[in-house]
This record gives structure tokens, C-alpha cells and sequence, in this order.
């Protein structure tokens, strides 16, 4: 069974303070990995997508890699603005999984001005 | 532009009630989706259109019913519905064409619903 665990469930930075959010990752076959923000009341924000280990994508102060076990979702001296929880999610080759995302937990992410 | 909109945004309703949650978008995408989020948990799919036909179902009750009347639109149909099935639902669409690489889906901004 395809799994996705985030880590930490939650966490609190200073602004300024770099830090990197986890995505570990058991899966048949995947077809890609998949970064949302989430504010609170909204739907998803897609960030970035990655298909292959070594893959690297930036915007802003975030940036996201990939290896063949999990992704890394770096940020970059955070600013308040950037509080929000941080969905990770995969696609996979299964025949009859279409375009299913399995999403993991999510990471709550505040920063303090 | 990769705009979902949903409607409404907020919406209250009895256990006796019937009422339409409606999607659109306008990117040609041809796979369309309705996800259910609790609060603090990840979404949780219900149910997948492609090309306008129903694809998966992900074993939710009967009282909900999807619709999808052309490759735009998207509608759930709520009735005799559960307070526990309050929660923010929400739309997503996708393209359905590439097979080995990832189909980014985009989410509308969901429907607070409330059952009393």
C-alpha cells in the first residue's frame, strides 16, 4: 500500500530562521510528488512538482528536492507570510489509479515575526 | 490561469435538506474531482471524473451524488445529509493525458458546509 508521512507535524520558526520540511515516501511506482500550501479555510495552492530523484525546484524562499525514499521542502529565512500547512502528495503508475493523489499529513508551519 | 471556482462558499443545511455544490473551470482539463477535508487532516478523495464519465468512487454514501455535465462544470448534489459530513469540500482538475509523468491537480477554494 502506497504511504506518505510528513515531518514534523508541526512547526515553529523564528523569522529568518531556515529550516526544511520532510515528505518520506513508500510507493509501487511513482509518477510524480507533488507540493501544496494550504492557508487556513482554503483550498490547496500547488507549488511544485517533481518526477525523479535529483530533481530540484525553487520559488521564492522555498525550494523542494527529491530522492528515491522522500522530499525535502527547504525554506529559506521565513517571513510570517509564509505560515500555512505544507500538503506533500504522490501520484503512482498503478494501472486504475489514474491521477489519484495520496496526500500526507501535512505540515503546520507558524512563523514569528 | 489556473483558476477552480467553486460555489458556494459558505453553506448551511438540515438533515432534510437538498442542496448543489457547483465547480467550474476553464483550463481544458478533463479530469475533475470532489475531495472532503476535516479539520487538520489532508484531503480525502470521493470522487474522480474523466472525460465527463465517472472513474472512481471511492466508496461514499449514497447521499452524496457528482454530477458532471460537460468538461466545465462539476456539481455534488447533497441530500438527507449527516452533521458529521460537515466539512470543506473541495473541487480539483487536472489534465488526463500524460500517462508516466504527473498530472498536476489544481484546487478550487472550497465549500465551508455545515449540517445541522
Amino acid at each position: 500500500e502506497d504511504q506518505v508521512t510528513q515531518s514534523p507535524e508541526a512547526l515553529r520558526l523564528q523569522e529568518g530562521e531556515s529550516s526544511s520540511l520532510n515528505c518520506s515516501y513508500t510507493v509501487s511506482g511513482l509518477r510524480g510528488l507533488f507540493w501544496y500550501r494550504q492557508d487556513p479555510g482554503k483550498g490547496p495552492e500547488f507549488l511544485f512538482t517533481l518526477y525523479s530523484a535529483g530533481e530540484e525546484k525553487e520559488k521564492e524562499r522555498l525550494k523542494a528536492t527529491l530522492t528515491k525514499k522522500e522530499s525535502f521542502l527547504h525554506i529559506t529565512a521565513p517571513k510570517p507570510e509564509d505560515s500555512a500547512t505544507y500538503l506533500c502528495a504522490v501520484q503512482v503508475r498503478e494501472r486504475n489509479a489514474g491521477n489519484m493523489l495520496t496526500f500526507g499529513g501535512g505540515t503546520r508551519l507558524m512563523v514569528k515575526p | 490561469d489556473t483558476e477552480v471556482t467553486q460555489t458556494p462558499k459558505h453553506l448551511v443545511m438540515g438533515m432534510t435538506n437538498k442542496k448543489s455544490l457547483k465547480c467550474e473551470q476553464h483550463m481544458g482539463h478533463r479530469a475533475m474531482y470532489w475531495y472532503k477535508q476535516k479539520a487538520k487532516k489532508p484531503p480525502e478523495l470521493m470522487f474522480v471524473y474523466s472525460y465527463e464519465k465517472l472513474s472512481i468512487n471511492e466508496s461514499v454514501p449514497s447521499r452524496f451524488s457528482p454530477e458532471c455535465p460537460n468538461s466545465s462544470l462539476l456539481n455534488l448534489h447533497l441530500h438527507a445529509l449527516q452533521p458529521e459530513d460537515s466539512a470543506l469540500y473541495l473541487c480539483a482538475s487536472s489534465q488526463d493525458k500524460n500517462r508516466d509523468r504527473g498530472n498536476i491537480q489544481y484546487f478550487g477554494a472550497g465549500t465551508r458546509l455545515s449540517v445541522l
